[in-house]
């Protein structure tokens, strides 16, 4: 069974700051890796999806992929209270897989 | 505008009463999926379908079954729905061809059985 990890939280980030999210996989042979943005009684939103080792940037979001840790991460800059939600990641293809998501608050 | 359309939004029901959840995306895309939410499992995947009459188990497959009759339409069916099906159900179809992971979601379905 394919697991994807992430820490819980809550992380709470003062307004302004990075906010830094962090998923592990264990497949090795995975190729794509997503973060999905569920806000409270909403339905998981796309907002980044990385396929290649290194960074991608988007806004004020940055993806960081690193095949050989096996380890993925959303960096969010200037933090706003909008990014307070819950933020999933997801590895795979057809049968993708997602950790049970992270809980960021953004303190004003 | 891009819409995946789940209906019932919430229904309760009883332990064996047979019930459908409805799926229907205007993308005219390929690939669809279905996945429940419970507490603390996060999102898991029940079946999958990359095309018309082509589908697939996902993780949690048992006690579900689903069919692929034409592109625009993914039904869930609970033949005989238990408690432990109680859960927010999301249908999922993807953003672009080829990308299965990049997905767009329903609003979701909250079923609760009794």
């Amino acid at each position: 069974q394919k697991e994807v990890e992430q820490n819980s939280g809550p992380l709470s980030v003062p307004e302004g700051a990075i906010a830094s999210l962090n998923c592990t996989y264990s497949d090795r042979g995975s190729q794509s890796f997503f973060w999905y943005r569920q806000y409270s009684g909403k339905s998981p939103e796309l907002i980044m999806f990385i396929y290649s080792n290194g960074d991608k940037e988007d806004g004020r979001f940055t993806a960081q992929l690193n095949k050989a840790s096996q380890y993925v991460s959303l960096l969010i800059r200037d933090s706003q209270p909008s990014d307070s939600a819950t933020y999933l990641c997801a590895v795979g293809d057809e049968k993708l897989t997602f950790g049970t998501g992270t809980r960021l608050t953004i303190i004003p | 505008e891009a819409q995946v359309t789940q209906n019932p939004r919430y229904l309760i029901t009883v332990t064996g009463k047979k019930l459908t959840v409805t799926c229907s995306q205007n993308m005219n895309h390929e690939y669809m999926s279905w996945y429940r939410q419970d507490p603390g499992l996060g999102l898991r995947q029940i079946y999958y379908s990359m095309n018309v009459e082509v589908t697939d188990k996902g993780d949690v497959p048992e006690g579900y079954k689903v069919s692929r009759k034409e592109k625009r339409n993914f039904p869930l069916i609970l033949e005989s729905p238990s408690p432990n099906q109680t859960s927010l159900y999301f249908c999922a179809s993807s953003l672009k061809q080829g990308a299965t992971g990049e997905l767009f979601f329903g609003e979701g379905s909250r079923l609760t059985v009794l």
